[in-house]
């Protein structure tokens, strides 16, 4: 069975420092990979997103993810964080049979220091 | 910029009444979806909508949910007797097919709560 896992469940970075978040995943076929970031009370805001090409994927705000097939992994980076990156991340594998449904890892909560 | 919005934002109801909660997905999307996500824990499947039928639906779907587009713009999920474990956060999404991009745009979501 497909599944994504997100072994952080929490985070704690510094203002201006590098942040990665792990994600792995479970899927027999080429995964369609996502992140989604959630503000407190808000929806799920796509970052980027991984269908097929070059590993290296640049998204919104500033981040990027690498897909690395041999360690079924996509993880999610910045290189200098914000106050306002606080905030939960998702990341997703999208199934690629009639129904195209995303299955969401547990989430990952940013919190950064002044 | 397109986006796909849910109303109402929070719903209260007891027990057992029926619930329907509204999304307008965005309008050149073929692809629709519910998903769940109960306070605290990740966000889970519960049906995608295609071609005016349900493509897939997990084991949470169960009798007591239906979805329906019951006109071109709007798509509904019915919960039709609530039961105190419905209360989350219920997000509708809509993509487009996969050789245009395809990636799921989310609504806001609305807050059910059940008492």
């Amino acid at each position: 069975a497909q599944s994504v896992t997100q072994p952080d469940i929490h985070i704690t970075v510094s203002e201006g420092a590098s942040l990665e978040l792990r994600c792995n995943y479970s899927y027999g076929a080429t995964p369609y990979l996502f992140w989604y970031v959630q503000s407190p009370g808000q929806g799920l805001q796509l970052l980027l997103k991984y269908f097929s090409g070059d590993t290296l994927v640049q998204g919104i705000k500033g981040f990027e993810a690498e897909f690395k097939r041999s360690q079924s992994s996509f993880n999610l980076r910045k290189p200098s964080v914000h106050w306002s990156d606080a905030a939960e991340y998702f990341c997703a594998v999208g199934q690629m049979d009639s129904s195209y449904k995303l299955i969401f890892g547990s989430g990952t909560r940013l919190l950064v220091r002044p | 910029e397109p986006e796909v919005t849910q109303t109402p934002s929070h719903q209260v109801t007891q027990m057992g009444q029926e619930v329907i909660l509204r999304c307008v997905p965005i309008s050149n999307h073929l692809y629709f979806y519910w998903y769940r996500q109960i306070l605290g824990q990740k966000v889970e499947f519960l049906v995608s909508f295609y071609n005016n039928e349900i493509s897939e639906k997990s084991e949470i779907f169960d009798d007591q949910f239906s979805v329906e587009r019951p006109d071109g713009s709007n798509f509904t999920l019915k919960i039709r007797s609530t039961k105190l474990e419905d209360s989350a956060m219920y997000f509708c999404a809509s993509s487009t097919p996969r050789g245009q991009g395809g990636e799921q745009y989310f609504g806001p979501g609305t807050r059910l709560t059940v008492t």
